[in-house]
């Protein structure tokens, strides 16, 4: 089966504009994470979904990022007036349960963005 | 924050020797997990072992937990080429909900 997706694969643009990032889950998968990697770097959390419930907004960098999960099945991220230091790749991530003991993500190839 | 670190940070090793990679931990966790990364694009799950589990085997990979330390280690023996990537550990803590919090990677690169 289809594993997460996520479009577009690339994205270059100008400091100041608005970007949205696109995030296909795992069909059946309840749970949604993104995470942005900076070069070189580990993994930040920035949001999870699980089912209907109200996001896991914690790891949000600042109020220019939001995300939403339309009928609990595609994602978009959305960074208002991009700064260059929003430079990174975006991975999302979907799992079936998001409970607690047992739980594996399955990562989408990720988006990777460039602010000029 | 970033919850895990590994070590070492690069390691470069010749086909068929072992690999080992350990991850360092700071707060309780339900179970931790290894994930593969490849050209920096995204992670491949390869193994979950739980809190009250102390080695777990898959194929070619051995990982084992130390709670008492916060530590983890990932051997992968007979190494391959095709096994150059990024290798990071993953950590649920316990009573944060479902975040998982991953450390900061160890670049394997396996020459030929």
């Amino acid at each position: 089966g289809a594993g997460v997706s996520q479009s577009p694969s690339n994205k270059v643009t100008e400091k100041g504009k608005d970007v949205e990032l696109r995030c296909d889950p795992i069909s059946g998968h309840t749970a949604l994470y993104w995470y942005r990697q900076s070069l070189g770097q580990g993994l930040e959390f920035l949001i999870y979904f699980q089912g209907n419930s109200a996001p896991d907004k914690s790891g949000l960098p600042s109020d220019r990022f939001s995300a939403e999960r339309t009928g609990g099945s595609v994602s978009t991220l959305t960074i208002q007036r991009t700064q260059q230091e929003d430079s990174a790749v975006y991975l999302c991530a979907s799992s079936l349960t998001g409970t607690r003991i047992l739980d594996t993500q399955y990562f989408g190839p990720g988006t990777r963005l460039t602010v000029l | 924050s970033q919850q895990g670190e590994e070590d070492p940070q690069a390691l470069s090793i010749q086909e068929g020797e072992n690999a080992t990679m350990n991850c360092s931990y700071k707060t309780s966790i339900n179970n931790l997990q290894w994930y593969r990364q490849n050209s920096g694009r995204g992670l491949v799950h390869l193994i979950l072992i739980r809190s009250n589990e102390r080695e777990k085997h898959s194929g070619r990979l051995r990982v084992t937990l130390d709670t008492s330390k916060k530590s983890s280690s990932l051997l992968i023996t007979a190494s391959r080429a095709a096994d150059t990537a990024s290798y990071f550990c993953a950590t649920m803590r316990q009573n944060t909900g479902n975040q998982f919090y991953f450390g900061t990677g160890t670049s394997l690169t396996v020459i030929p």
